[in-house]
């Protein structure tokens, strides 16, 4: 059982957006951990999405953005396209447990 | 181009030893922390170890702590996780990957492929 909580699973139709939350506690998001998202496609590694919150690495497309507020975070995809079905895991770090932790990921598809 | 290739990885009996190493390329190895991060099955992510950039500073989640060994050879390039009393738990891909910063929570910027280890 993950520390941070994501939905197991979430679905959108081509061209919508999709939110994807990630809700912790006041040990790890709320005690003010920076959070990050990865995007995991199919047989592949995992490839940093969005970190510090809210900054996107050159080259993913700013359809993607990150927001966090409290012990929450969220990653919006806005213009949903087939090749964004993938794992999303949100990753931040817990000071209770001392390490760096990942919410349980989002399997998205896309309808 | 930052690139990271991961071996070692193979079909191990429980109770046994194994070493994964880590060649990273396209970047200056030593300037940056490293981390070791897990993938049973099926599952999601966990993250095992971390280590700094000159090797003094070592972080393990409690699952591997006094098992799993995490080091580093900056002239050679290379890291290395040398794991210990392996179990069927340990059965994952495990990945390497970058910290651009060594702060606690730091993202981890670039992956490799990852290394199959079946306990």
């Amino acid at each position: 059982q993950s520390v941070l909580t994501q939905p197991p699973s979430l679905s959108g139709a081509p061209g919508r957006r999709v939110t994807i939350s990630c809700t912790g506690s006041n040990s790890n998001i709320g005690a003010n951990y920076k959070v990050h998202w990865y995007q995991q496609l199919p047989g592949t590694a995992p490839r940093l999405l969005i970190y510090g919150n809210t900054n996107r690495p050159s080259g993913v497309p700013d359809r993607f953005s990150g927001s966090k507020s409290g012990t929450s975070a969220s990653l919006a995809i806005t213009g949903l396209q087939a090749e964004d079905e993938a794992d999303y895991y949100c990753q931040s770090y817990d000071s209770s447990l001392s390490g760096w932790v990942f919410g349980g990921g989002t399997k998205l598809t896309v309808l | 181009e930052v690139q990271l290739l991961e071996s070692g990885g193979g079909l191990i009996q429980p109770g046994e030893t194994l070493r994964l190493s880590c060649a990273g390329s396209g970047f200056t190895f030593a300037d940056y922390a490293m981390s070791w991060v897990r993938q049973a099955p099926g599952k999601g992510l966990e993250w095992v170890a971390v280590i700094s950039g000159s090797g003094a500073g070592t972080y393990y989640a409690d699952s591997v702590k006094g098992r799993f060994t995490v080091s580093r050879d900056n002239s050679k390039d290379t890291l290395y996780l040398q794991m210990n009393v392996l179990s069927t738990d340990d059965t994952a891909v495990y990945y390497c990957a970058r910290c651009p910063v060594l702060e606690f929570g730091a993202e981890f910027d670039y992956w490799g492929q990852g290394t199959l280890v079946t306990v």
